[in-house]
């Protein structure tokens, strides 16, 4: 069983759509928590990043961890054609910001 | 700014041979991290430098191996090139301590032939 499993998708919805995206993890040692985007022939990006149990918002885009379910959410209101791209959720314990552990990644496609 | 640069971007090798990737991280960071990218098994960590030192490594086997320089790039090293060993190989690099916030370079795709 992989430390942090995701929903492989893939994933289309109109644009305008809410989207979900979500991982579930096995160590609860893992403190800190990433959502990276990477589009087609290019690296990850990191979307957003926390450490604590809640939501933390920025712009369309809200991340939300929920640590005594091991449970990491992220959510695109509005989404765009542009937004179409594989998301990965990636974590890691304290201290060991250079060894992420990723999730398999959503591939989402936004259809105008 | 300049981001996180890796040479070469594609590169083809045969079976047996051994190939050197580069990876010059972003002005100021000193830690640098390498990954595996395939589609069965995703990203994978392999290894993590900070001021020339091995930090971290993952679970691969020892045909693979990296290092970094004074100036903080870094090389990594796979030797015995097996077909599985295509994939695309990313470097990321960050300031010392900073648990998130990793910058990726665009990867270099290697296809064993």
């Amino acid at each position: 069983q992989k430390e942090v499993e995701q929903d492989p998708g893939p994933l289309s919805v109109p644009e305008g759509a809410i989207v979900s995206l979500n991982c579930t993890y096995s160590n609860s040692a893992f403190q800190y928590f990433m959502w990276y985007r990477q589009y087609s022939r290019k690296g990850p990006e990191l979307l957003m990043y926390t450490y604590s149990s809640g939501n933390k918002e920025d712009g369309r885009f809200t991340a939300q961890v929920d640590k005594s379910s091991k449970y990491i959410s992220l959510f695109i209101r509005d989404s765009q054609p542009s937004d179409s791209a594989t998301y990965l959720c990636a974590m890691t314990l304290y201290n060991q910001g250079g060894k992420l552990i990723f999730g398999q990644g959503t591939e989402l496609s936004v259809k105008p | 700014k300049a981001g996180v640069t890796q040479t070469p971007r594609y590169l083809i090798k045969t079976r047996g041979q051994q190939v050197t990737l580069s990876c010059s991280p972003i002005s100021g960071h000193r830690s640098v991290s390498w990954y595996q990218q395939t589609p069965g098994q995703g990203l994978q960590f392999l290894f993590e430098y900070f001021s020339e030192t091995q930090r971290n490594k993952g679970n691969f086997p020892g045909r693979f191996s990296g290092r970094q320089f004074s100036n903080s790039r870094s090389e990594m090293n796979v030797s015995t090139l097996e077909l599985g060993d295509s994939a695309l190989y990313l470097c990321a690099s960050s300031f010392p301590g900073n648990n998130y916030g990793y910058t990726f370079g665009s990867g270099t795709r290697l296809t064993v032939v």
